[in-house]
């Protein structure tokens, strides 16, 4: 299994609170994912990383940032939560450079409720 | 216009039999990558099997295979023998090469296996 570790792996915050996912990796790739998955939209990517400070959107970003510092560490942060973002969030990892390198591992998910 | 559509939301089979799964793709790009995932209960996502744009066979992996068919834009998930750990949600995924690092997920299938 491909080492992804995703911290919380549940929680529940109040509406208007910042709140920081962890996601974490001992393989060294280079790309790294953060999903979100509601019920009839399957996952939907919200931002990527292809190196270390480097990040780019996806197609549901708003009110989303994420950092990127270390090569094992992405972090997803909720400036201010609200009950829209209730989800299971999903990291994923990728060698990346073309072909079956881009096949994404994941790690287990994040339950989060906004009260 | 969806980039990946999967037709099916939910398939049944009886245990042994073969099923398949469809999914259909959007791009405009000659190169590309498709990918299955498997969804348990349980909640992890699983991958299950690749093919790029370029390969001249039909991808497989133990049961499962994928049946590749370029010009329908179409790479339907054939699963052999089903099992019933085989019930879950399965995702169709596509990563366009040449135009931005974003993997596009279907909204899946669920598959339930009879005994």
């Amino acid at each position: 299994d491909a080492g992804i570790t995703q911290s919380p792996r549940h929680k529940v915050t109040e509406t208007g609170t910042p709140v920081t996912l962890r996601c974490h990796q001992t393989e060294n790739h280079r790309y790294m994912y953060w999903y979100r998955q509601d019920p009839g939209h399957g996952l939907r990517l919200i931002h990527y990383s292809y190196g270390v400070k480097d990040t780019d959107k996806g197609e549901v970003s708003d009110g989303y940032s994420v950092s990127r510092s270390k090569t094992e560490d992405f972090l997803l942060t909720l400036e201010s939560a609200t009950s829209s973002q209730t989800s299971v969030y999903f990291c994923a990892i990728s060698e990346g450079a073309g072909g079956a390198k881009n096949i994404q591992y994941f790690g287990a998910g994040t339950r989060l409720s906004v009260l | 216009a969806q980039k990946i559509t999967q037709t099916q939301p939910g398939m049944f089979v009886q245990e042994k039999e073969a099923v398949t799964l469809d999914c259909t793709y959007d791009t405009s790009d000659p190169s590309y990558g498709l990918f299955w995932y498997k969804q348990p209960s349980s909640g992890e996502m699983i991958f299950l099997i690749y093919q790029g744009s370029y390969d001249q066979q039909n991808a497989t992996e133990g049961r499962y295979s994928l049946n590749f068919q370029k010009a329908r834009k179409s790479a339907n998930l054939v699963i052999s023998a089903s099992q019933l750990g085989d019930s879950a949600m399965y995702f169709c995924a596509m990563r366009e090469e040449n135009t931005g690092n974003q993997f596009y997920f279907g909204t899946g299938t669920s598959l339930t296996v009879i005994p």
